[in-house]
């Protein structure tokens, strides 16, 4: 069965450095994997997400992940953050017909 | 494009009352799940919807949690009793084809039962 697992329940930076959320992956299959952004009073709203094509995936906001095989892995990184990034983050994965989210990731950044 | 709509926003209910949570999907959308958050749990899936029919109820809690797809435009989750271990933010979501794509996230309907 498909899981992921996100690295950190907490992950607090000062705004300009750089923001890396871990997230590891189990797929019997070639997998679909998304990162979702939740920000205070909202729903979940799609970041990118990774299809097997190009394996540095692009998304909104200055976000992007990297897809390894070799390391069952799909991290988010931004280059520089800013208080706006402020939220909670979440990996998901594609199977048996929907997806499995992870524990997410509370981002904190420090002024 | 309306995205997911949820009703009501907010409810505050007493114990033992029956709750009605409301979703209408984006028009179009084949797929349609109901979520629960909560700070203990997390995210949990309650049960999803394809083209109407539910396809896996497996994450609903217990018999007092039902949930309805009567056509491909409304979707709604029941309570009946409620309890105050039912307090959660509800979501629902629904995405074009399988589950497996994109799933869009309506805003929430945050639960409080005292």
């Amino acid at each position: 069965a498909q899981s992921v697992t996100q690295l950190g329940s907490h992950v607090s930076v000062s705004e300009g450095a750089l923001v890396l959320l871990r997230c590891n992956y189990s797929s019997s299959v070639p997998p679909y994997l998304f990162w979702y952004v939740q920000y205070p009073n909202q729903g979940l709203q799609l970041l990118l997400k990774y299809t097997s094509a190009a394996t540095l995936v692009k998304g909104i906001n200055g976000f992007e992940a990297e897809f390894k095989k070799s390391e069952t892995s799909f991290h988010l990184t931004k280059p520089s953050a800013h208080m706006s990034d402020a939220a909670e983050y979440f990996c998901a994965v594609a199977g048996a017909q929907k997806l499995v989210f992870g524990q997410g990731t509370r981002l904190t950044i420090n002024p | 494009d309306a995205g997911v709509i949820q009703s009501p926003r907010h409810e505050v209910t007493e114990m033992g009352q029956e709750v009605t949570l409301r979703c209408k999907p984006i028009s179009g959308h084949n797929s349609l799940f109901w979520y629960r958050q909560t700070m203990m749990r997390g995210l949990e899936l309650l049960i999803y919807f394809n083209n109407n029919v539910p396809i896996d109820d497996s994450g609903m809690p217990e018999d007092r949690f039902s949930a309805k797809m009567p056509n491909a435009s409304f979707s709604t989750l029941k309570i009946q009793p409620s309890e105050p271990r039912d307090s959660a933010v509800y979501f629902c979501a629904s995405s074009p084809g399988t589950g497996e794509e994109t799933q869009y996230f309506g805003p929430g309907t945050r639960l409080l039962v005292l």
